[in-house]
């Protein structure tokens, strides 16, 4: 199993524009969800998914969106980029809720200039 | 709402020496506790998790954790720390009454084992 993988690793983009992180895992998880992590403020959940076609907002969901229209895959989309989303994204996923711990993928590193 | 509190930003550790690093949470229902570990560059890996049962919980890498309810802490501790263990660990709580089973972390410690 590859588990949890993210692409890209790293992006640089300016102000404005609009990109789409990828997160896909192959261990039919039914959980999935989307962190940003800064220095010191840990994680926090930007958006999550507890199946194919449903949805909810985070701690920081705000120009972000995201869609899950398969079990698989769980992409991000910045819809136009501001230096303060200039962060290191982590994609994880889990089997179910309550109990289960999450697998993370590798992150991507945002900079918005 | 959840939340969890780490209070020290870096432990600083002698190898060979025990090492324990706090957390501390509040949930309105029974907590689920879990411990990550973040190495340089690298996403979150798993340690171990408290769900139920026994307050004391073995995990990877000779880690261990004890569960105390009266004191709502989950601290994290290791016998005998090797420069290996050098890493960034997060505290994590999950309310289990919470449907949508959302995960909040602390904010992280900062672990430094000299030889």
């Amino acid at each position: 199993n590859a588990g949890v993988t993210q692409t890209p690793k790293f992006q640089v983009l300016k102000t404005g524009q609009s990109m789409t992180l990828q997160c896909a895992q192959d261990m039919n998880h039914e959980y999935m969800s989307w962190y940003r992590q800064d220095p010191g403020m840990g994680l926090r959940l930007i958006h999550y998914s507890v199946g194919a076609g449903i949805t909810d907002q985070g701690e920081v969901p705000n120009g972000y969106n995201v869609s899950r229209s398969t079990t698989e895959d769980f992409p991000l989309r910045l819809l136009s980029a501001a230096p303060s989303q200039t962060s290191v994204y982590f994609c994880a996923s889990s089997y179910g809720r309550g109990s289960y711990e999450q697998y993370f993928g590798p992150g991507t590193r945002l900079t918005v200039t | 709402a959840q939340s969890v509190a780490q209070p020290e930003d870096q432990v600083n550790v002698a190898e060979g020496n025990p090492l324990t690093v706090k957390c501390t949470y509040s949930v309105s229902g029974n907590p689920y506790l879990f411990w990550y570990v973040q190495y340089p560059n690298r996403g979150l890996q798993f340690l171990l998790k408290y769900i139920t049962g026994d307050n004391l919980v073995k995990g990877s890498y000779g880690f261990e954790a004890e569960f105390n309810k009266s004191q709502t802490s989950f601290h994290l501790k290791k016998p005998s720390a090797l420069v290996s263990d050098s890493a960034l660990y997060f505290c994590a709580v999950r309310d289990a009454t919470d449907s949508w089973g959302k995960l909040q972390f602390g904010a992280g410690t900062q672990v430094v084992v000299t030889p």
